[in-house]
């Protein structure tokens, strides 16, 4: 069974422009997650996406935004990139609350 | 919302030894706690979780404990090995939020041969 998978592993952006980092969750899975771990911060919830919507978001703000596709992949947009934005964004998806499994994450980069 | 605190941040102990890590919540609602184990450059992995209607559970040599009245609950690891050295992190969250995690800073544990 393929895993949660995250697409780019690694992007790099300049200061300004907006980053578009993509989810595929685990067949049958309906809710997806979106977290930041930017160093010293720990793991941080941004966003929850279940059939389609969005159900929840943590402390962040409104520049960063997402959207759930009818096949429950996931996409995350970061527009006007700060240098602070540079983190591990992690993908994980689960079906209400069970399976909850991680992607590998993709590097984001602010330059 | 909720507020998880994790302590230590940092730990280290000898081979064979026990390794304790204790975190604190302060949302009543919360009613999921589960333990991820992040080696580096690696992903989260779920190594065990507890829900409120527990208040123990163990896994060979890993074992979770949950005080509803006091909230707050820990991780325990015995006959530590040096294959355990990560940072592990508890979390705690709630149905009503869609399982969203809140997580503790994480405990950078180290364990020498």
């Amino acid at each position: 069974e393929a895993g949660v998978t995250q697409s780019p592993t690694h992007l790099i952006k300049t200061r300004g422009q907006q980053a578009t980092l993509r989810c595929s969750p685990i067949s049958g899975h309906t809710s997806v997650y979106w977290y930041q771990q930017a160093l010293g911060l720990g793991l941080q919830f941004l966003l929850w996406y279940d059939e389609g919507e969005e159900r929840n978001r943590g402390n962040f703000p409104p520049r960063f935004s997402g959207r759930q596709f009818p096949n429950y992949s996931s996409e995350l947009n970061v527009n006007a990139l700060e240098l602070e934005d540079s983190a591990l964004y992690l993908c994980a998806s689960s079906f209400s609350g069970n399976g909850y499994t991680f992607g590998s994450g993709t590097r984001l980069t602010v330059v | 919302g909720e507020n998880v605190e994790q302590h230590p941040s940092t730990l280290s102990v000898q081979e064979g030894d026990s390794a304790v890590i204790k975190c604190t919540y302060s949302d009543s609602a919360s009613n999921y706690f589960p333990w991820y184990k992040q080696e580096l450059g690696k992903r989260p992995q779920l190594i065990i979780d507890i829900r409120s209607n527990v208040g123990e559970k163990k896994d060979q040599r890993i074992a979770v404990t949950l005080n509803k009245t006091a909230k707050h609950f820990s991780l325990h690891i015995t006959e530590t090995q040096p294959e355990d050295s990560a940072v592990y992190f508890c979390a705690a969250s709630n149905s009503n939020s869609g399982y969203a995690l809140n997580f503790g800073k994480g405990t950078s544990l180290l364990v020498t041969p």
